[in-house]
């Protein structure tokens, strides 16, 4: 079956200019997370969604960072104003309610802010 | 609050060497444990997981782990490496009552050498 699906593979945008990010979640997911992996370093927290609650956003690094799910399925990253220490590979990943099933995770977006 | 330390954060076998990557955790509650497998330009992939059944857990590709509560500790193992195990390798806990439920470790990179 179909995984998790994140566009663009590749982003590279100049400093200054807006950016967004998706992910297609497995279909009847309802737990979606974003994290940041920067070169050499482990997973960042960015923001959660599930179902229809309201996302934990205590991980987003600044008010340049925003996300919304649409109707509980395709998520969107947004990043205004991009830095050059935005640079990074942005990962998707999604999962069931039961915190004791895995997260299923895309192949991620690295994004290069020049 | 959950924290995981991966205690090493490259490791260096030989081929048709056993493997150790080791994980120390910190919980207030019974967690979930799991062990992801990244390769260059993917997503994390579930190796195995943890969830208070047997202690000794046998994941993909002969990978195993073991989960000690007197010691904190969920260390991953195969018996014989592969050129392919070649990755970084991910300790992630789950607490139940976490809102945001999953914290990652650091990350462990893993190089087989021939």
């Amino acid at each position: 079956g179909a995984g998790v699906s994140q566009s663009p593979s590749n982003k590279v945008t100049e400093k200054g200019k807006d950016v967004e990010l998706r992910c297609d979640p497995i279909s009847g997911h309802t737990a979606l997370y974003w994290y940041r992996q920067s070169l050499g370093q482990g997973l960042e927290f960015l923001i959660y969604f599930q179902g229809n609650s309201a996302p934990d956003k205590s991980g987003l690094p600044s008010d340049r960072f925003s996300a919304e799910r649409t109707g509980g399925s395709v998520s969107t990253l947004t990043i205004q104003r991009t830095q050059q220490e935005d640079s990074a590979v942005y990962l998707c990943a999604t999962g069931t309610a039961n915190t004791n099933s895995p997260l299923h995770f895309g192949n991620g977006t690295r994004l290069t802010v020049t | 609050a959950q924290s995981v330390t991966q205690l090493d954060s490259h490791v260096s076998v030989s081929e048709g060497t056993p493997v150790l990557l080791r994980c120390n955790y910190s919980s207030s509650y019974s967690p979930s444990l799991f062990w992801y497998v990244q390769h260059p330009n993917k997503g994390l992939q579930l190796l195995l997981k943890y969830t208070s059944a047997a202690t000794l857990v046998k994941g993909i590709n002969g990978f195993e782990a073991e989960f000690k509560k007197s010691e904190t500790s969920f260390h991953l193992t195969k018996p014989s490496a592969h050129m392919s195990d070649a990755a970084e390798y991910f300790c992630v806990v789950s607490e139940p009552r976490s809102a945001r439920q999953l914290t990652f470790g650091s990350g462990t990179q893993l190089t087989v050498l021939p």
